[in-house]
């Protein structure tokens, strides 16, 4: 496609439900990203996927959250239980190589109540 | 770990100044530097992309710069207009195809 699309873009969840946001990079893309944006922060790196290959996921804050990609194109990033502190806008970003710049969808809100 | 700073957080000016962003790295090791701009409620839109061979890049009314002997970084706005008005975030990349560091960004009001 044409840009990275990001769905739902807005997600309220009541706290204890489970939720999974859906990323659809770039056609060929082979990077791609998560990120958690707090209210008035810098985006804050989850985890990164080479493809299929899940190469980082240190900054997934807890064991309730899990992120796949199964096929190497679309990604989702799942939540599980959540909780007040997991509202924020979730980014996601790709990229096709090393030498080239990441671009970024227009994210999902979750506001968990 | 890589930490990015930028100043100010905030900046307000009129219609037509110039003005410059700052964005400093902790580490002075970076591949690549993104500029971007966030519009309230939207995502990340890129300005800027400073490949790891270059020191500045130009667009338009724009003009950032890498010192990667300093860690610094710095974005030029030119006559400035209200509708420059968004955040801006300043993100380096510490390898090639390694995750992005943000700083919190600098939000600018331009009024008219």
């Amino acid at each position: 496609g044409a840009g990275v699309s990001q769905s739902p873009r807005y997600k309220v969840a009541k706290r204890g439900q489970d939720v999974a946001l859906r990323c659809d990079p770039i056609s060929g893309h082979v990077s791609l990203f998560w990120y958690q944006q707090a209210l008035g922060q810098g985006p804050e790196f989850l985890t990164y996927f080479q493809n299929e290959a899940q190469l980082d996921k240190s900054g997934l804050p807890s064991d309730r959250f899990f992120a796949e990609r199964p096929e190497g194109s679309v990604s989702t990033l799942k939540i599980q239980r959540t909780q007040q502190e997991d509202s924020a806008v979730y980014l996601c970003a790709s990229k096709t190589g090393g030498g080239y710049g990441y671009t970024f969808g227009s994210g999902t809100r979750l506001t968990v109540v | 770990k890589q930490e990015v700073t930028q100043i100010p957080a905030a900046l307000s000016v009129p219609e037509g100044e110039n003005l410059v962003l700052n964005c400093s790295f902790t580490d002075s090791a970076i591949y690549n530097l993104q500029w971007f701009r966030q519009d309230p409620g939207k995502g990340l839109t890129s300005l800027l992309l400073i490949q790891s061979s270059q020191r500045e890049q130009t667009s338009g009314r724009l003009n950032a710069s890498l010192d990667k002997s300093s860690g610094r970084s710095t974005l030029y706005i030119a006559a400035s207009q209200p509708g420059d008005s968004a955040t801006y975030l300043c993100a380096g990349e510490g390898q090639a195809g390694t995750a992005l560091i943000f700083g919190k960004g600098t939000t600018l009001s331009v009024s008219s």
